[in-house]
């Protein structure tokens, strides 16, 4: 079966420093895809980051970039120079189709 | 874009009455759709895979009588709560694939807030 942790269920950042959300999985799929959504208080979710399994690189979105370890099962999310409206839960996904979601982690930016 | 829309934002309904929640792919064709539950301070719980023209796949636990899925076009699929009951009180998110970006990716709608009185 899927599975996806998320350890830290709250985190919290100055603004303008750097923080890592954690996400670790498992999988028997071969050929899979990962995700980094966030959900602000409007219940929206926004597609943060992907990530091919087979793809050794790590993959950026301006302030966003992951650490892809394959072997370990682990995915975790850096956000760079944190802004206020970074301020949301943060789901980490996994999947080819169908998605399977971690708990999520509410991020605070602190001003 | 690949805007997906959920038609209505909120409903309450009395308990035994049925409800209906509709899922728009607007600016283009989902092959697939998905329809999630989302409890209070919670995760996205699966509930089905619908592609169009053919029957929704349920996930194990959920009540394919309670829960009807309907995929009927290109560009929309239905999610019918039927003899709703306090405890089907929820968040309930649809998601589309088949629109610009990545393969894979999901577009989600903003989502339905059902309340069961």
């Amino acid at each position: 079966a899927q599975t996806v942790t998320q350890s830290q269920p709250e985190m919290s950042v100055q603004e303008a420093e750097t923080v890592t959300l954690s996400c670790t999985y498992d999988t028997s799929e071969s050929d899979y895809y990962l995700f980094w959504y966030k959900q602000p208080p409007s219940r929206q979710m926004i597609l943060v980051i992907r990530q091919e399994a087979y793809k050794q690189q790590n993959a950026t979105e301006n302030r966003f970039s992951v650490n892809f370890q394959k072997a370990a099962k682990s995915f975790s999310l850096k956000i760079s120079d944190s802004q206020l409206g970074d301020a949301a839960m943060y789901f980490c996904a996994q999947g080819a189709q169908k998605l399977v979601f971690g708990q999520g982690t509410r991020l605070t930016i602190n001003p | 874009g690949a805007v997906v829309s959920q038609h209505p934002s909120r409903v309450i309904c009395k308990s035994g009455t049925s409800v209906k929640i509709e899922c728009r792919s607007l600016d283009f064709q989902a092959t697939t759709m998905f329809w999630y539950r989302q409890f209070p301070k919670k995760s996205l719980m699966l509930m089905a895979t619908s592609n169009e023209g053919s029957k929704a796949t349920y996930e194990q636990g959920v009540e394919k009588d309670k829960f009807l899925i309907n995929h009927a076009s290109l560009t929309l699929s239905t999610l019918t709560v039927t003899s709703a009951h306090p405890e089907d009180s929820s968040f309930y998110i649809c998601s589309a694939m088949g629109g610009a970006g990545g393969p894979h990716e999901q577009f989600f709608g903003p989502g339905t807030r059902l309340t069961v009185l």
